[in-house]
């Protein structure tokens, strides 16, 4: 069925660090990508979406890009901040349907 | 702008009590749905809904009910409280059913606790 996989955590990095956050997925069809942060005591926003093959979605510094190659959407940073620590959700959805999660990924960033 | 409200943030129950989570949208969103996060799981879907008056289950729907009377409203209702349903509830919107491109905004949630 329709799942999606993403790394495990914590990740643990240092300020400045580079950040990666392996996503992929299983789906029929062509589904819209997303990644959500959830910081802590709050709800999920959208941190960046991709619609279609090939899309680059980007927001706050932080990049993914669509493969359908290879279904996946794997987020990444260049320099990370501590105020980036939070848990990162890789979702798809199709028409007709509610978001797909992954089961999380914790980022911790220590100074 | 409100965007998706939860109510209450917080609750404690006893086994065996309902209680209604309420939600409540101010964008005129068609889609609302009602999700759980727990612990090593992601979200989980628990009922969702299309438009006023029409609703489905999710991957959980067991132990909850809820309706879609207007627009703005997405209640979920937990019939007789089990522990295994402690957990934190968060609702969700976004315009257009079919439209599968548009994000989902969430509130903040609710933490429920069943004793």
């Amino acid at each position: 069925g329709d799942s999606v996989t993403q790394m495990e955590g914590p990740v643990t990095l240092s300020e400045e660090a580079f950040l990666t956050i392996n996503c992929t997925y299983t789906a029929t069809g062509y589904p819209s990508l997303f990644w959500y942060v959830q910081y802590p005591g709050e709800g999920l926003q959208l941190l960046l979406k991709a619609t279609k093959a090939d899309d680059k979605g980007s927001n706050k510094g932080f990049e993914a890009t669509y493969r359908k190659e290879t279904t996946s959407f794997h987020l990444e940073k260049g320099s990370v901040q501590v105020s980036d620590s939070a848990v990162y959700f890789c979702a798809f959805n199709q028409a007709g349907t509610a978001l797909i999660f992954g089961k999380g990924t914790t980022l911790s960033v220590s100074s | 702008n409100a965007g998706v409200t939860q109510t209450p943030k917080f609750q404690v129950l006893k086994t065996g009590q309902s209680m209604t989570l309420q939600c409540a949208q101010d964008m005129n969103h068609e889609y609302m749905s009602w999700y759980r996060q727990d612990p090593g799981m992601g979200l989980r879907l628990i009922h969702y809904s299309v438009g006023a008056g029409i609703t489905d289950q999710g991957e959980v729907p067991n132990g909850y009910n809820v309706s879609r009377s207007t627009t703005e409203d997405f209640p979920l209702r937990l019939l007789s409280a089990a522990p295994s349903q402690t957990s934190v509830y968060f609702c969700a919107s976004s315009s257009g059913s079919k439209a599968h491109n548009q994000p989902q905004h969430f509130g903040d949630g609710t933490r429920l606790s069943i004793l």
